[in-house]
Order: structure tokens, then sequence, then C-alpha cells
């Protein structure tokens, strides 16, 4: 079965930092494209962050550039996002989803999320 | 940047009616265009890819169109488990993507 699992979320202090994990299973990791996406509370859903760890390609939202640091573990099939310098405008919802090549980049598989409160 | 727009926001109808989304991209994004549905509490789902291919497993009820700039999202007879707020993507600019801002859809 085709699943993603995403954990690490929690209740941080602005300007803190927390990494968020999606653990991967029934299908080539590798073979993939990766994003991660969030809803901040009463807000649409808002694409984050990519990762094709095959062709080395990562790119973010202009929201989150140069605090949050995406990275992908093929031996683990892991996905990673470490975020940074956290501000209250991060509270979300964040999910990992699987992008598919041969649907045109659509994300057809999608974790069940983690919550991320920045709060003081 | 692409900005996609979806119209309306909300829309309120009843089981059995017919309802469009409509969703309309800045400029022209080919056929890269992906339909999601997302009940609270729960992962969002994929409807529709590439304007028309409805995703496996999903009602044939849900049908998509357009092509370039405007887009629509057709239910040909609502059921009570389709009250959701319904996304928009493009995929055109990928690994950049781009979701509309979402229309709920209530009873």
């Amino acid at each position: 079965e085709v699943q993603l699992v995403e954990s690490g979320g929690g209740l941080i202090q602005p300007g803190g930092s927390l990494r968020l994990s999606c653990t991967v299973s029934g299908f080539t990791f590798r073979s993939f494209a990766m994003s991660w996406v969030r809803q901040a509370p009463g807000k649409g859903l808002e694409w984050v962050s990519y990762i094709r760890s095959s062709g080395n390609t990562i790119r973010y939202a202009d929201s989150v550039k140069g605090r949050f640091t995406i990275a992908a573990d093929n031996a683990k099939n892991s996905l990673d996002l470490q975020m940074n310098s956290l501000r209250v405008e991060d509270t979300a919802v964040y999910y990992c989803a699987r992008g598919n090549g041969s649907m045109g980049g659509a994300m057809d598989v999608w974790g069940q999320g983690t919550t991320v409160t920045v709060s003081s | 940047d692409i900005q996609m727009t979806q119209s309306p926001s909300s829309l309120s109808a009843s089981v059995g009616d017919r309802v469009t989304i409509t969703c309309r991209a800045s400029q022209s994004i080919s056929t890269y265009l992906n339909w999601y549905q997302h009940k609270p509490g729960k992962a969002p789902e994929i409807l529709i890819y590439g304007v028309s291919n409805l995703q496996s497993g999903v009602p044939s009820r849900f049908s998509g169109s357009g092509s370039g700039t405007l887009f629509t999202l057709t239910i040909s007879s609502l059921q009570p488990e389709d009250f959701a707020t319904y996304y928009c993507q493009q995929s055109y600019t990928t690994p950049v993507y781009t979701f509309g801002q979402g229309t709920k859809l209530e009873i």
C-alpha cells in the first residue's frame, strides 16, 4: 500500500526550529518528486517546497526561502523539512505529497498531515 | 509567478444539484491543471489531473474541462459526501506549484 506518514509537528516559540519528517512506503521513493504543502488555520492550501532527489532539483516558496530546508534520504525512504527562524504565520498543518510525473506533476498521494503551532 | 483564481469562494447547494466551479490562471498553463477535494481533518485527495483525467476511484459525476487559462470542475449530481472544499492547482511550472484559494461547497 502506498502511504505517507508525517511526524515532528508541535508547539514552538517564534524564532525556534523544528524538523518535520515524512516516511514513505509502497513505492520507489527516488522515482518520484515530493513536496510539502501547508494549510494555515482558516486558509487554503499553500505549496511550500519540492524535491526530486534523482535530479537534485529543489525549490521553495518565497514565503519560506532561506528559512526552510528540504532533504530526502533515499536509503531510509524519508523526506525531511528543517524549519528555522519560525514565525507565527508558519502555523499550519503540514502535508507531504507525492508528485507524479505521469500525471503532469499532480500530487496523487498525500499524508495525513502534522500540525505546527508557532506561538509564544 | 502564475496566479490561480477560483470562483466562487463559497457555494451553497443541495443534494442532487449540478454545480460548477471555475478556475482562471493568470497566464496559459496548457493542460497542467489539477483539482483536489479537501475535507476537514483529512488529507487532500486528487480528483482530476490534466484538466479532465479522472483519478482512479473518483466517481464519474466529477468532470473537468478547459484549456489555456480557463477551467471548470463540474459535479453533475451532488451527493452528501461531496460537501468539501475544492482547490485547483497548476503544475505547468513544476517544480513550483500554485493552488487556487479554494471553493467551499456547503449544504
